[in-house]
């Protein structure tokens, strides 16, 4: 099983201050992915990676950056956080032969 | 943009009924996926469909892809209130970044 863990799971912030979020995985799986999960939305990607220090955006990016200097290590940060990154975000991993994805247990964000 | 439209998107019901959930697209996948999601964790991988038209149990849950892999639907017979959860479709598509389209879930309650 691939292990897959996140860091903050719980965080409260104000607006204008940075954020980062951390996710770990075990194994050396080559594409990582940052969703956020809201309401009516479902999960919507941010941003993804398909090797270290090579990223790319997704539907979702603005306001938003990542960074991958390690294969294990998947972070995404809020420059300035704003009341509308007020979510629950996921970090996944492909795996498999048809890119299912492992998902962390997701990160609840919340700012004032 | 490929875009998977789940359908109902609430689902209450009581224990030993059966339910079908829906998930449509005018785009044609490679693969489709089903994942359920449980309250405060990340959505867990139950099934990859591939070949159009097929079909694959999972102890009371059959999926079945289209024949012309553009829709699939999920047949729960006989629910139990262990079935309550988030359910969520994904389809596999051709892009650079082995990217998964997204559904926006089906939400299922089973009251005892």
């Amino acid at each position: 099983d691939a292990g897959i863990t996140q860091s903050p799971r719980h965080k409260v912030t104000e607006t204008g201050t940075p954020v980062t979020l951390r996710c770990h995985q075990t194994e050396n799986h080559r594409y990582m992915y940052w969703y956020r999960q809201d309401p009516g939305h479902g999960l919507r990607l941010i941003h993804y990676s398909y090797g270290v220090k090579d990223t790319d955006k997704g539907e979702v990016s603005d306001g938003y950056s990542v960074s991958r200097s390690k294969t294990e290590d998947f972070l995404l940060t809020l420059e300035s956080a704003t009341s509308s990154q007020t979510s629950v975000y996921f970090c996944a991993i492909s795996v498999y032969r048809y890119n299912e994805q492992f998902f962390g247990p997701g990160t609840r964000l919340t700012v004032l | 943009t490929q875009l998977l439209e789940q359908s109902p998107q609430f689902l209450s019901i009581q224990e030993g009924e059966n339910l079908t959930v829906y998930c449509n697209s005018s785009s044609v996948f490679s693969s489709l996926q089903w994942y359920r999601q449980e309250p405060g964790e990340g959505p867990v991988l139950l099934v990859t469909v591939v070949t159009g038209g097929e079909v694959k149990k999972l102890k009371r849950l059959t999926f079945q892809f289209g024949d012309a892999r553009k829709d699939s639907s999920l047949h729960i017979t006989a629910a139990q209130p262990g079935d309550t959860g988030l359910y969520l479709c994904a389809g596999e598509g051709n892009n650079a970044g082995n990217m998964l389209t997204f559904g926006g879930g089906t939400r299922l309650m089973v009251k005892p």
